[in-house]
């Protein structure tokens, strides 16, 4: 069974003091890792996909890479805006190819940035 | 484009009584999916579709039906609501092949009393 858990739960930050949220996944055949951000009584927004260990992508004050077991969301600078919850999920491969996109979702990482 | 979306945004039911939650989107993607979103639990996935007339359970299916008569609507039937069924519920869609990241709605929030 795929499992996903993030860390910290919640993390509390001043504007501007650089930090990184953590996703370890456990899944049989990776497809992808995706990350994405929900603001308070909204749906989740897609961030980035990760394929394969090593990769890594950028959008404005955030950086998400990924190795064989965890990813981490790299917050450089951040602003009160980037205040948001955390969602990582996996994608596995499944038996034959054929999971249909399926994504297992770790609790989530509540982020707060202090202007 | 509008994107996904869903109604109603809020709805409170009495134990008992049965509603269908309501998600379409304008982005022509084959694949949907419904998920319900509990405080610190996470995303789990209810019902998912890859395409017209074809459905299967997911993770959390029992209390729930779903149809799928054409590519843009994925409505979500409650019968019988009970409280344990107080939650948000989000609705996604992506395309077939490419990159496998899904698109959600706002949500639909539900209280079962």
């Amino acid at each position: 069974e795929d499992q996903v858990t993030q860390s910290p739960e919640a993390l509390r930050l001043q504007e501007g003091e650089s930090s990184s949220l953590n996703c370890s996944y456990t899944v049989s055949g990776l497809r992808g890792l995706f990350w994405y951000r929900q603001d308070p009584g909204k749906g989740p927004e897609f961030l980035f996909t990760l394929y394969s260990a090593g990769e890594e992508k950028e959008k404005e004050r955030l950086k998400a890479t990924l190795t064989k077991k965890e990813s981490f969301l790299h917050i450089t600078a951040p602003k009160p805006e980037d205040s948001a919850t955390y969602l990582c999920a996996v994608h596995n491969r499944g038996a034959g190819g054929t999971s249909y996109g399926k994504l297992t979702f770790g609790q989530g990482t509540i982020l707060t940035v202090h202007p | 484009n509008a994107g996904v979306t869903q109604t109603p945004k809020f709805r409170i039911l009495k134990i008992g009584q049965s509603m269908t939650l309501q998600c379409t989107q304008d982005m022509n993607h084959n694949y949907m999916y419904w998920y319900r979103q509990d405080p610190g639990m996470g995303l789990k996935l209810i019902y998912y579709s890859v395409g017209a007339g074809i459905t299967d359970k997911g993770e959390v299916p029992n209390g729930y039906n779903v149809s799928r008569s054409t590519t843009e609507d994925f409505p979500l039937r409650l019968e019988l609501a009970a409280p344990s069924q107080t939650s948000v519920y989000f609705c996604a869609s992506r395309t077939s092949g490419g990159t496998y990241e899904q698109y959600f709605g706002p949500g639909t929030r539900l209280t079962v009393t």
